[in-house]
């Protein structure tokens, strides 16, 4: 079965502080790979995703970047963190490349604290 | 800009109720409709999908879309204090890329 990791669980950063966050995925590969994030009143918003190595497409310009080392890693950073970063990030996985039956499976979380 | 709208509630039944949550979308090429559960502090949790008019049964839950009225519900059951939470409707977007999200409908199950 698939199973979809990521940490750290929670983070306290200060303002214009740097950035990491990983996300690995078991049990499957080439999957489509997605960063959200879930602000505080808000809904999830998509910031990346990705078909394969190296491959990242951006859906919101912002100080955020992401990266995909390998198939079934992705990383989210930030060389600068603002306040208004703050809130749930979530990494999701699916397995097609596109299509229409696209079901995403959601990591646990980090949720991430901007002071 | 492509919307999924849904009332954020909260929603509120009594324990062996049917809960009904409702979610409206703004594409019409959209093909791939989801339902997930998420409770506070978690992540969300798939729990349905359907990708045809009509109605998808799973247990205590029923999905019915209508691609027509651009409708998309999610019918609970019995209703079980287990089942609050939020309830997030999602949307495939034009490219099957990604998904669209509704903000969530909070549903409250009363013992």
């Amino acid at each position: 079965s698939q199973t979809i990791h990521q940490w750290p669980a929670t983070l306290v950063q200060p303002v214009g502080s740097p950035l990491s966050l990983e996300c690995t995925v078991e049990g499957t590969s080439n999957p489509n790979l997605y960063w959200y994030r879930q602000a505080a009143g808000r809904g999830l918003q998509l910031l990346f995703y990705s078909v394969g190595i190296g491959q990242i497409s951006s859906e919101v310009p912002q100080n955020l970047s992401a990266s995909r080392p390998q198939d079934r890693q992705f990383i989210l950073s930030s060389k600068k963190l603002l306040l208004s970063d703050s809130g749930f990030y979530l990494c999701a996985w699916s397995r097609l490349a596109g299509g229409s039956y696209n079901e995403q499976f959601f990591g646990p979380g980090t949720r991430l604290t901007v002071l | 800009q492509k919307e999924v709208e849904q009332n954020s509630g909260p929603l509120s039944v009594p324990e062996g109720a049917i809960a009904s949550l409702n979610c409206t979308y703004s594409d019409r090429v959209s093909q791939s409709f989801f339902w997930y559960r998420q409770y506070s502090g978690k992540s969300p949790e798939l729990i349905m999908s359907i990708y045809s008019n009509g109605d998808k049964e799973d247990g205590r839950f029923t999905a019915q879309l209508n691609k027509a009225s651009q409708y998309v519900s999610l019918l609970i059951r019995d209703s079980q204090p287990s089942d609050s939470a939020t309830y997030l409707c999602a949307v495939n977007n034009q490219a099957g890329t990604a998904l669209i999200f509704g903000k969530g409908t909070t549903l409250s199950v009363s013992s």
